[in-house]
C-alpha cells in the first residue's frame, strides 16, 4: 500500500514564525502536492512538485514556499505565519500521468495548523 | 480552466435507503473524474475515477459512479446506504494530460449524514 505520512497532526505556532511542514512518501512517486481545505472551499493546490528541485505554483501559493531535495520528501514553508493559514494542510503523491492513463493521488492524514 | 460543483453541502439519508451525492464538471476535452471520501480527522481517500470506456464505474464500499457527457455530471451512488458511510466527499475532474504532472481540481465537498 502506498504510503504517505506528514511529520504532525497538529502544531501551534505564533504570528511571524517560519514554519516547516514535512510531507514523506514511500512508493517512489513523481509527483507531490501540497493542498489546503477550509470548510467551505475544499481543496485548494499550494504548490506541487513533478520531479526532484522542480515545483510550480498552484492556485493559492501566496505567503508559501516549498522544496524537494529527494524524490520522497517534500516540504511547505510559511516564512512568516499569518492567522489566515491556519487551515487543514494535506499533502499527496502520485506517479506521473501520462496521454493514456492518469493516476490517482494518494493523501496522507494531513496537519491542522493553528497560528496564533 | 477546469472546475468542479457540488451543489449540496448536506445530503442526509436514512440507513437502506439509496444516496446520491452530486458532481458536475467543466474541462476542455475529455474528463479525467475522480471521487474521494474524507473521515473525520483523516486524509483523503481514493473511492473510483472514470478516465474511459463505461459511464458506469464502479469503486470501494460499493459505491459506483455515472459519468454523463451531455450532463457535465458524475454523480456517486449507492444501492444501500449504512450509517459508516457518514463522511465528507470530494469530486475532483483533471484535464487530459497536459505535461508536468496532474493536478486536480476539487470541489467544495458533501456532507453525507446516513442516520438509523
Amino acid at each position: 500500500d502506498v504510503k504517505v505520512t506528514q511529520s504532525s497532526r497538529y502544531l501551534v505556532k505564533r504570528t511571524g514564525e517560519k514554519v516547516f511542514l514535512e510531507c514523506v512518501q514511500d512508493m517512489d512517486h513523481e509527483n507531490m502536492f501540497w493542498y489546503r481545505q477550509d470548510p467551505g472551499l475544499g481543496l485548494r493546490l499550494i504548490y506541487f512538485s513533478y520531479d526532484v528541485k522542480m515545483k510550480e505554483k498552484g492556485d493559492i501559493p501566496e505567503g508559501y514556499s516549498v522544496s524537494r531535495e529527494k524524490k520522497e520528501r517534500f516540504s511547505l514553508i510559511l516564512e512568516s505565519a499569518s492567522t489566515n493559514q491556519t487551515s487543514m494542510y494535506l499533502c499527496a503523491s502520485s506517479p506521473p500521468g501520462t496521454r493514456t492513463s492518469t493516476d490517482t493521488q494518494y493523501f496522507g492524514p494531513g496537519t491542522r495548523l493553528t497560528v496564533l | 480552466a477546469q472546475s468542479v460543483a457540488q451543489p449540496e453541502d448536506q445530503v442526509n439519508v436514512a440507513e437502506g435507503n439509496p444516496l446520491t451525492v452530486k458532481c458536475t464538471y467543466s474541462v476542455s476535452g475529455n474528463p479525467y473524474l475522480f471521487w474521494y471520501v474524507q473521515y473525520p480527522n483523516r486524509g483523503l481517500q481514493f473511492l473510483l475515477k472514470y478516465i474511459t470506456g463505461d459511464n458506469l464505474v464502479k469503486g470501494s464500499y460499493g459505491f459506483e459512479a455515472e459519468f454523463n457527457k451531455s450532463q457535465t455530471s458524475f454523480h456517486l451512488k449507492k444501492p444501500s446506504a449504512l450509517v459508516s458511510d457518514s463522511a465528507l466527499y470530494f469530486c475532483a475532474v483533471r484535464a487530459p494530460f497536459t505535461g508536468g504532472g496532474n493536478k486536480l481540481t476539487f470541489g467544495t465537498g458533501t456532507q453525507l449524514k446516513v442516520e438509523l
